[in-house]
């Protein structure tokens, strides 16, 4: 199956701060990635979804200022958790689709300090 | 709105066992249906879909998956269970293939020996 990429898989950052977390498609393009958000022992919540060559679309209740995306290219999405506190701390988890499939990264786990 | 239920946060099975892990779906069309695992810290993997046709839907691992619109339902079975099927595992519904899925809290399938 299709492959997809995510970097870092773990980062400990200072309150107030900012982080970026890349999601990418290896072997194919995507016009349209997801990115979603795992707080402990919870399900996996869709934040946004972010297209390619256009501003991102997000889920009701996210900040759009606090969760920067960026799809500048077919390949790559990255999201930037802006001035991050303690509860940002989250396993965050990009997904594209390819077909039919939808393909998820190996996640970031974000713990803000 | 697109809900997804999981009434079984835990599980635990010997193994060999048989094992069921049930899923409820709320959808206003049909729904496009997935099993997903998640090994800790990992991303998650496909077990199986349904878009269509046949109910009963094979997926990797051993793992199958029926369809019972009557019941709303998508219970995922295995015939014998292995202990490196520990793991959590989610279901999840979208309104296509891959696009803005909804999760189900997910269920932790905890293996005994």
């Amino acid at each position: 199956g299709a492959v997809v990429s995510q970097h870092p898989s773990r980062v400990i950052c200072k309150s107030g701060t900012s982080v970026k977390i890349e999601c990418r498609s290896l072997d194919f393009q995507a016009t349209t990635m997801f990115w979603y958000r795992q707080f402990p022992k919870q399900s996996l919540m869709l934040m946004a979804t972010s297209n390619e060559g256009s501003k991102a679309t997000y889920e009701q209740g996210v900040e759009k200022d606090k969760f920067l995306i960026n799809h500048a290219s077919l390949t790559l999405s990255t999201l930037t958790v802006t001035s991050a506190h303690p509860e940002d701390s989250s396993f965050y988890i990009c997904s594209a689709g390819q077909g039919t499939e939808a393909f998820f990264g190996q996640g970031t786990r974000l713990t803000v300090v | 709105a697109q809900s997804v239920t999981q009434p079984d946060i835990h599980i635990t099975v010997s193994e060999g066992a048989s094992l069921e892990l049930r899923c409820n779906y709320s959808y206003g069309a049909t729904p496009y249906l997935f099993w997903y695992v998640q090994s800790p810290g990992q991303g998650l993997q496909l077990l199986l879909k349904y878009f269509s046709g046949d109910t009963l839907v094979q997926g990797i691992k051993g793992f199958e998956a029926e369809f019972k619109r009557s019941q709303s339902s998508f219970n995922l079975r295995k015939p014998s269970v292995h202990w490196s099927d520990a793991a959590e595992y989610f279901c999840a519904v979208g309104p296509t293939g891959f696009q803005k899925l909804v999760f189900g809290t997910g269920t932790r399938l905890l293996v005994s020996p």
